[in-house]
C-alpha cells in the first residue's frame, strides 16, 4: 500500500515562530504536493515539487516555502508564522498522470 | 480558470439506498478527474481516477462516470451503508498534475 505520513497530526506555535511540516513518502514517487485545507475555501494547492530540488508555486505561495533535498521527502516551511496560517496541511504523491495519494494532514494553530 | 462544483452541498439518506453524487467543471480540458473520501478531521482517501480519455471506472460498490465534454462527472454508490458517511470530493488534473478541487458533498447514512 502507498504510505505518505506527515510528521504531526497536531502542532501549536506561537506568532512569528518558524515552522517546519514534513511529509515522507515511501513509493518512489516523482511528485510531492502541499495543500491547506479551511472551511468554506477547500482545498488550496500552496506548492507542487516534481523532481528533487525541483519546485513550483501553487495557487497560494506567500508566507511558505519548501525544500526537497530526498525523493521520499517533502518540507513544508513558514518563516514567521502568522495566525491566518492557522489551517489544516495535507500533504499528497503521485506518479506523473495518476492519482495522487494522500498523508493524514497536520492541523496547524497559530497563537 | 477551472471551477469545480458539486452539489448538493450535503445528503442524508437511509441505508440500503443507491445514491449519485454530482460533480462539474468549467473548463474540459482536464488531464484526470479522481474522487476521493474524507472523513472528519482526517486526510483524502483516494476512491477512483478516471483518465481523460475513460468514460467510467468501477470498484466495488462505486461507479464513477466521466462527460468531458459536457464537463461532468458522477459517483454512484449502491447499496449504501453507514460506515459510507463522510465527505465526497471531486478533483479535475490540470498540466503537471495540478488538482482543482470542488467544495465536497457530505453525506450522511442514516441505519
Amino acid at each position: 500500500d502507498v504510505k505518505v505520513t506527515q510528521s504531526s497530526r497536531y502542532l501549536v506555535k506561537r506568532t512569528g515562530e518558524k515552522v517546519f511540516l514534513e511529509c515522507v513518502q515511501d513509493m518512489d514517487h516523482e511528485n510531492m504536493f502541499w495543500y491547506r485545507q479551511d472551511p468554506g475555501l477547500g482545498l488550496r494547492l500552496i506548492y507542487f515539487s516534481y523532481d528533487v530540488k525541483m519546485k513550483e508555486k501553487g495557487d497560494i505561495p506567500e508566507g511558505y516555502s519548501v525544500s526537497r533535498e530526498k525523493k521520499e521527502r517533502f518540507s513544508l516551511i513558514l518563516e514567521s508564522a502568522s495566525t491566518n496560517q492557522t489551517s489544516m496541511y495535507l500533504c499528497a504523491s503521485s506518479y506523473y498522470g495518476n492519482e495522487q495519494f494522500f498523508g493524514p494532514g497536520t492541523r496547524l494553530t497559530v497563537l | 480558470k477551472q471551477e469545480v462544483t458539486q452539489i448538493p452541498a450535503a445528503l442524508s439518506v437511509p441505508e440500503g439506498e443507491n445514491l449519485v453524487l454530482n460533480c462539474s467543471f468549467t473548463d474540459s480540458a482536464i488531464y484526470n478527474l479522481q474522487w476521493f473520501r474524507q472523513d472528519p478531521g482526517k486526510g483524502l482517501t483516494s476512491l477512483l481516477l478516471i483518465q481523460s480519455s475513460q468514460r467510467e471506472q468501477t470498484s466495488g460498490r462505486l461507479n464513477a462516470s466521466l462527460d468531458k465534454s459536457s464537463g461532468r462527472s458522477t459517483l454512484y454508490i449502491a447499496a449504501s451503508q453507514p460506515g459510507d458517511s463522510a465527505t465526497y470530493l471531486c478533483a479535475v488534473s490540470l498540466e503537471a498534475q495540478k488538482l482543482v478541487f470542488g467544495q465536497g458533498t457530505r453525506l450522511t447514512i442514516n441505519p
